[in-house]
């Protein structure tokens, strides 16, 4: 079972450099979103997804660009990378299954912006 | 707005030593309540889960208590293992979103 996967799990960009960080899941799961983990301050909501189609942003999405073509895909852009870009960046994919929805999370990406 | 306040860490215990690690949260509605683990390197897992008030969720030794007249969801076990040794997140879901406390890490001395 594969589950949520995200590449590459290590990047480092220089500032103002572009690059996407993948993210699929084979679940088909309505809904997908991504984080980023900063020390001290937990998992933080950059967007989300509830179908292919449709995005939303979360807590903290400057700088930071999404699409859902397909149920399965939900790549995350940084356009210009920047050194408060640096954190490791979490993937989830979840639907709801009666009472409760859990969430499925990737591996990580771990990201220094030199 | 929805949000989890957990205590901050890191905590450190000895092998055998009884573990809580304390969560409260506010929500609108009736939100599910999850502990999630993250070991080093690793993505979150899922720990446990509650869906109402009052529900008890369970796994590995590990218990915690949907309280809603307090708003808490306190992470408790018995007797911890080195192995237990890992980052602690307190979770919510409300209408298909998810908030996450800031992380409590454990050390687990032999």
């Amino acid at each position: 079972n594969a589950g949520v996967t995200q590449t590459p799990k290590f990047q480092v960009l220089k500032t103002g450099q572009s690059m996407t960080l993948q993210c699929a899941q084979d679940m088909n799961h309505e809904y997908m979103s991504w984080y980023r983990q900063d020390p001290g301050m937990g998992l933080r909501l950059i967007h989300y997804s509830v179908g292919a189609g449709i995005t939303d942003q979360g807590e903290v999405p400057n700088g930071y660009n999404v699409s859902r073509s397909t149920t399965e895909d939900f790549p995350l852009r940084l356009l210009s990378a920047a050194p408060s870009q640096t954190s490791v960046y979490f993937c989830a994919s979840s639907r709801p299954t009666g009472l409760y929805t859990e969430a499925f999370f990737g591996q990580g990406t771990r990201l220094t912006v030199v | 707005g929805d949000s989890v306040t957990q205590m901050e860490g890191p905590v450190t215990l000895s092998e055998e030593a009884f573990l809580t690690i304390n969560c409260t949260y506010t929500a609108t509605g009736y939100p599910s309540l999850f502990w999630y683990v993250q070991y080093p390197g690793e993505g979150l897992q899922l720990l446990l889960k509650a869906t109402k008030a009052d529900d008890k969720g369970s796994n590995k030794g590990f218990e915690a208590t949907y309280r809603k007249e307090t708003t808490s969801f306190h992470l408790e076990k018995g007797s911890v293992q080195v192995s237990d040794s890992a980052v602690y997140f307190c979770a919510l879901s409300n209408f298909n979103k998810f908030y996450f406390g800031s992380g409590t890490k454990l050390n687990v001395k032999p």
